[in-house]
């Protein structure tokens, strides 16, 4: 069965440092990962994707994640937090011939002059 | 359109009411999901539509919930004798056929329905 944790339900970051946002999955097959991020009052954008291509995926806005598959983990990170990276953070997994997608709890990300 | 639209986008409706929330997809995209978002909370899965195949019902709360997806592509979720607890924003997202070979395409989500039961 799929499940997705998000080990920090907040995190928060002086602007100009670095963001680790955590995501852990669980998955019988090889899944397919997905970060999500959502501003205030506004509708849930695509930050990046895994496609088993490459492990390490760059995204929008300087965000990028890592599969680690030994750890079942695909954490988000961007070098240099910006005061509009401020939102929730959901991960996102799917699982290959079973299409629901599955999101994690949520990040809220708080980024502080 | 060139997104998923949600209509309507706020709706206040009282206890015991009956209400319909429309999700038109991205056009060709023959998956649909529904979510719902409940205040600080994450996206609770309610239904999935996918082609002609029979949908996934498993996330519905319960039988007052349905949703129905004509000529595969609108959609509408109906909530009968609506509760408060059923206050949320209800979220659709499409998706392209996530069949073999296109299992990592993306969902594209509409703005969401706020509803509140009062």
């Amino acid at each position: 069965a799929q499940s997705v944790t998000q080990l920090d339900s907040h995190v928060s970051v002086s602007e100009g440092t670095p963001v680790l946002l955590r995501c852990n999955y669980s998955s019988s097959y090889s899944p397919s990962l997905f970060w999500y991020v959502q501003h205030p009052n506004k509708g849930l954008q695509l930050l990046l994707k895994y496609t088993s291509a490459a492990t390490l995926v760059k995204g929008i806005n300087g965000f990028e994640a890592e599969f680690k598959k030994s750890e079942t983990s695909f954490h988000l990170t961007k070098p240099s937090a910006h005061m509009s990276d401020a939102a929730e953070y959901f991960c996102v997994v799917s699982e290959k011939g079973y299409n629901k997608l599955i999101f994690g709890a949520g990040t809220r990300l708080a980024v502080h002059p | 359109g060139a997104g998923v639209s949600q209509s309507p986008s706020n709706k206040v409706t009282e206890k015991g009411k009956d209400v319909e929330l429309r999700c038109d997809p991205i056009s060709g995209h023959t998956a649909l999901y529904w979510y719902r978002q409940s205040l600080g909370q994450g996206l609770e899965f309610l239904i999935y539509f996918q082609g002609n195949s029979a949908p996934d019902k498993s996330g519905l709360p319960s039988d007052r919930f349905s949703a129905e997806r004509t000529g595969g592509s609108v959609s509408t979720l109906t909530i009968q004798r609506t509760q408060q607890e059923d206050s949320a924003v209800y979220l659709c997202a499409s998706r392209q056929d996530p069949g073999q070979g296109v299992r990592n395409t993306e969902a594209f989500f509409g703005q969401g329905t706020r509803l509140t039961v009062v």
